[in-house]
């Protein structure tokens, strides 16, 4: 079955930097588009970043763009979110979700992992 | 990109339908038919219930369904249940190839 399983999250004093990582199962990952979606806590949902499914084309929601990177390993199964300059802002469960090329909606989410920024 | 603006809180009672409205611009919900609606229970990964404005996947009920008009789209779901009660979000993809959410709205169910 479909799995898309994120870690790396943790407590980071702001300014500190952190790699998320996404790895998939159950699909031809290199066939799909990788999201990076968040959720701070008890707030909505606020979408972060694609990578298309042959890493060429990548794009950013404004608040993060410039300090976050999205990256794919398609050899691994894996999207990885490095993400720098992290603000108090940035506290959330972030998630990953795929999406067949050209399908415009997310398929299947991971369960997240939780990033809190705090002095 | 400012968020869609979609009602705090929706409720019915069992059997009644629902709507929830999403709001955006001619540079996201007007300007495509790439609009999807999400089901959120606590704690719970989203779950698709709706894209491309009103396609519903293999597996969600018919008693949801989708439509858009202007720079407005809609989520009705008819003989509301109790299973129903969650979060809904709507989002669209938008002219700087980037996506939106909506605010959510929570659903009660009477």
């Amino acid at each position: 079955q479909v799995q898309l399983v994120e870690s790396g999250g943790g407590v980071v004093q702001p300014g500190e930097s952190l790699r998320l990582s996404c790895t998939a199962s159950g699909f031809t990952f290199s066939s799909y588009n990788i999201h990076w979606v968040r959720q701070a806590p008890g707030k909505g949902l606020e979408w972060v970043a694609i990578i298309r499914y042959d890493g060429t084309t990548k794009y950013y929601a404004e608040s993060v763009k410039g300090r976050f990177i999205i990256s794919r390993d398609n050899s691994k199964n894996t999207v990885h979110l490095q993400m720098n300059s992290l603000r108090a802002e940035d506290t959330a469960v972030y998630s990953c979700a795929n999406e067949l090329e050209q399908a415009f909606y997310f398929d299947w989410w991971g369960q997240g992992t939780l990033v809190t920024v705090s002095s | 990109q400012s968020a869609l603006t979609q009602p705090a809180s929706v409720s019915g009672s069992p059997g009644q339908s629902i709507t929830i409205s999403c709001t955006g611009t001619s540079s996201d919900v007007g300007g495509y038919n790439f609009v999807s609606w999400y089901q959120q229970y606590p704690g719970k990964a989203p779950k698709v219930m709706i894209y491309d404005v009103s396609e519903r996947p293999s597996g969600v009920s018919i008693r949801f369904s989708g439509s858009k008009s202007g720079n407005t789209a809609s989520l009705t779901i008819s003989g509301l249940q109790a299973e129903d009660e969650a979060d809904y979000y709507c989002n669209s993809y938008t002219s700087s190839r980037t996506y939106v959410f909506g605010t959510g709205t929570k659903v009660t169910v009477l």
